[in-house]
């Protein structure tokens, strides 16, 4: 069962723009979230996260928003820039430390 | 650099010939992952050691099985592949006791090719 749901496979964004990748989850009891860009041929590594007692939390470029009502996460990033094209998996963690992840979302960024 | 490191990057074997793909580590982390991806999937928990003890995901197949040796090395062990088990493998390392959210650091993967 897929606690962790990002329905959109994919995001084209010009250069400059905001990318908003959106993620959904079933799970009220996540305590963590958690962003991973993946680029090909690498392995997954770690970008932001947040804590389910925030609704904000920022770091340069981007920025993690969750609204915990409507079991919804997203991440903004601010301006686009070539080298974010990627794919962008969200993840959480619930009262133990295991991660359950989304499809992901594959973002190009358009020069 | 302090790093997880997976090999081979690509394996390929045949039909039910065992195969075992390994991970190692320098980061010094308590708690490795293996995880199974398929294409355009989530990567989906196979099984994990805090330290020394093996915790098994429930829907993990009897065919998959897993040996850490010591702290730096983790090994997955595929009895007999099928053709299912074809996918990328990412190992993963975090450090936990020290609060929750820790980010689990990933090796490159191990792309599993059966025949």
């Amino acid at each position: 069962d897929q606690q962790v749901k990002q329905n959109s496979p994919s995001l084209s964004v010009q250069e400059g723009r905001i990318s908003i990748l959106n993620c959904d989850y079933t799970n009220s009891m996540f305590d963590y979230f958690l962003w991973y860009k993946k680029y090909p041929a690498e392995g997954p590594t770690f970008l932001i996260s947040i804590s389910s007692i925030k609704d904000k939390n920022e770091d340069g470029r981007f920025t993690v928003f969750l609204n915990k009502s409507a079991k919804h996460l997203s991440l903004h990033i601010v301006p686009s820039q070539p080298g974010d094209s990627a794919v962008y998996f969200c993840a959480a963690i619930r009262n133990d430390y295991k991660l359950s992840f989304g499809a992901g979302t594959t973002v190009t960024v358009r020069a | 650099d302090a790093m997880v490191i997976q090999n081979p990057r690509y394996q390929v074997t045949q039909f039910g010939k065992p195969v075992t793909l390994s991970c190692s580590q320098t980061l010094n982390h308590n708690v490795m992952y293996w995880y199974q991806q398929k294409s355009s999937q989530a990567p989906k928990l196979l099984f994990h050691y805090y330290d020394k003890d093996f915790n098994n995901e429930a829907d993990t197949p009897d065919n998959f099985q897993s040996r850490r040796p010591n702290t730096s090395f983790c090994f997955l062990d595929i009895r007999s592949p099928g053709l299912g088990d074809a996918a990328m493998y990412l190992c993963a390392t975090s450090r936990e006791g020290q609060g929750f959210g820790q980010p689990q650091h990933f090796g490159d993967g191990t792309r599993l090719s059966i025949l």
